[in-house]
């Protein structure tokens, strides 16, 4: 049992640069969140999924994109990398739909875009 | 709007010693649940304790406690006998529904030996 994984670990991008990370769970978890960390601003809540093919949108979205096509795995894209979106990815889950409970968390991706 | 603040950006604390972190939020809720996260230097975030706002009892966790104050609306996390591992970061976190998570911008502890 992996918990909730996330790749890559780091990255670098060029300013208009796209890339997707990639996050998975083996809990068969119905929610799925990606979160991003800057310093002294805790945890910023892009997009969140509240089961297979649906996502939302949260406090930060504007740059990102994300798909739930399948329910383990939870992808998170950036088309046009902007500096500003430098930061730790954070990508999290919970056990159940209808119910309030305690987030899984992945190891983070730290992101640096020049 | 829920929000949640920690107003202490850092603490220090002597090996051995204990410490209080302080957690306010700000609810028209009256059930929902509050935790604590440690985020170690590895960055992993680390549920430490959890806490129901309908139960009166505060949670405890070993050496980690709360001080769940509901009409205040103050979560404080207290660390007894404090060892060097406990250096973190630690954050407050609220929720009333599931999709929807809110944390506080978090306090550095650090811990001397």
């Amino acid at each position: 049992n992996a918990g909730v994984t996330q790749t890559p670990k780091f990255r670098v991008l060029k300013t208009g640069q796209s890339m997707t990370l990639l996050c998975a769970q083996d809990m068969n978890h119905e929610y799925m969140y990606w979160y991003r960390q800057d310093p002294g601003m805790g945890l910023r809540l892009i997009h969140y999924s509240v089961g297979e093919g649906t996502t939302a949108k949260g406090e930060v979205p504007d740059g990102y994109n994300v798909s739930r096509l399948k329910k383990q795995n939870f992808l998170l894209g950036l088309e046009s990398a902007a500096p500003s979106q430098t930061s730790v990815y954070f990508c999290a889950s919970v056990r159940t739909s209808g119910s309030t409970d305690t987030q899984y968390f992945g190891p983070g991706t730290r992101l640096t875009v020049l | 709007a829920q929000t949640v603040t920690q107003s202490q950006p850092e603490m220090s604390v002597q090996e051995a010693e204990t410490v209080t972190l302080s957690c306010t939020y700000d609810t028209s809720e009256s059930d929902y649940y509050l935790f604590w996260y440690k985020q170690p230097p590895s960055r992993q975030m680390i549920l430490v304790i959890r806490q129901e706002a309908y139960k009166q009892q505060n949670a405890t966790e070993n050496r980690f406690s709360v001080n769940f104050q509901k009409a205040a609306k103050s979560f404080s996390l207290k660390i007894s006998d404090s060892q060097l591992g406990d250096a973190a970061m630690y954050f407050c976190a609220y929720t009333r529904k599931a999709y929807k998570y809110i944390f506080g911008t978090g306090t550095r502890l650090k811990v001397l030996a």
